[in-house]
Formats: structure tokens, sequence, C-alpha cells
């Protein structure tokens, strides 16, 4: 069965020290990784994807994460975090079922202390 | 570029009525949307895929006599919640890709509908 795995609910770190948010996954087939982030009373903002090519892949507001095929993980890291990187952050893994359907990991709240 | 309304983003509703929640593309066209369930502290449950044109698909358990998707035109999706009860009450998100990307691309969402049954 496909799926997506995050197994911290929470994460906190200081401002301006660096970030991780883990993510594993469990996909037949070649994998289709993603990173949103949902901000209180706001919609899910796409972070950044991992299709094929590079393994590190950079997406908004200086994030990044890595692909591990080996490890099948996808986490999602920043140099130095803000309070405003304080959110929910989600992996989802997109899946051919006839046509493309994504399946969301639980979600993990990023807490930034300043 | 790339913007999902939905409409409503609140909705008070009695048990026994039916609510009708909008989903619209502001600026490109939709062949697929998406419905999604967000429960309290929860992950997104993906209840229906909604195709322009033909009906929607609905995942397991999900009951497509109750949650009507409509997707008549690229840029307007709608799900009614037909005969509401307290337990339909949840977070409901909708979200949207561009035509002509049918791979593994990125969705994008609206900003979500909270429906509360009393």
């Amino acid at each position: 069965a496909q799926s997506v795995a995050q197994p911290e609910d929470q994460v906190n770190v200081a401002e301006g020290n660096p970030l991780t948010v883990k993510c594993t996954y469990s996909v037949s087939g070649n994998p289709y990784l993603f990173w949103y982030v949902q901000y209180p009373n706001r919609g899910l903002q796409f972070l950044l994807k991992y299709i094929t090519g590079d393994n590190l892949v950079k997406g908004s507001y200086g994030f990044e994460a890595e692909f591990n095929k080996s490890q099948t993980s996808f986490h999602l890291k920043k140099p130095s975090a803000l309070v405003s990187d304080s959110a929910l952050y989600f992996c989802a893994v997109s899946v051919n079922t006839g046509g493309f359907k994504t399946i969301f990991g639980a979600g993990t709240r990023l807490f930034v202390k300043a | 570029g790339a913007v999902v309304s939905q409409h409503p983003s609140w909705v008070i509703c009695k048990s026994g009525t039916s609510v009708k929640i909008e989903c619209r593309s502001l600026d490109f066209q939709a062949t697929t949307m998406f419905w999604y369930r967000q429960f309290p502290k929860k992950s997104l449950m993906l209840m229906a895929t909604s195709n322009e044109g033909s009906k929607a698909t609905y995942e397991q358990g999900v009951e497509k006599d109750k949650f009507l998707i409509n997707h008549a035109s690229l840029t307007l999706s709608t799900l009614t919640v037909t005969s509401a009860h307290p337990e339909d009450s949840s977070f409901y998100i909708c979200s949207a890709k561009e035509s002509g990307t049918g791979g593994p691309y990125e969705q994008y969402f609206g900003p979500g509908t909270r429906l509360t049954v009393t």
C-alpha cells in the first residue's frame, strides 16, 4: 500500500537554528514527493517537489528537501529557521491509480521560538 | 497566479438540511479538482476526485449520495453535503490541478470551508 509517514507530531526549534522535518514513504514504482505548508486560516501552499533528477530539491522560502531512495526518505530542511516558519507541514506522495492522486502524511507542526 | 477560492469560508446549518460548497480556480483552468476533509489535528483525507464533464471518483468509504460533486466547468466544482448530520461537521478543502498537467504535478489548494452542523 502507498503511504507517507511523518514520525514527529511536533518539532521545536530556536530561531536561527537549522530545522528538519522528517518524512518517509512507501510506494510501488517511482515516488513523486511533495511538501506543503499550512498556515493558520489559510490553504495549503506548495513548497517543493521531487519528480526526477537531482536528489536535493530547493523550494520556496528557503526550504529544501533531499530525496534518499535507499532510506525512502524525503526530509524537509532549512538552514536557519524563522519565527514565521511556524506552521503545519505536510509531506505527500502522488500515486498513479489511473490518474494521479495525492496521499498526505499526518502533518508535523513546527514551532520556531524567538 | 494559481489561486483557488472556496465559498463559503464557514457555514452553520441545521441537521437534515443540505449545504453546497463552491471551489473555483480563479486564474487557470482545472480539468481535475479534489475534495478533502480535514479533521482536527489530522491529515487531509481525500474524499473524491472531480473531473470536468464526468462523474466524480469517490474514495472507498465515502458515500457518493451524501457528498454530491459536480464539476460543470473548467473553473468550478461544487460539493453538496446532503441531509447533513453533526458528524459531517468538519473542515472541507478543495484543490485543483491545471489542465494539461495530467502527471504528478502540484495541486493548488483553496482556503477551506468550516462546516458546523447543529
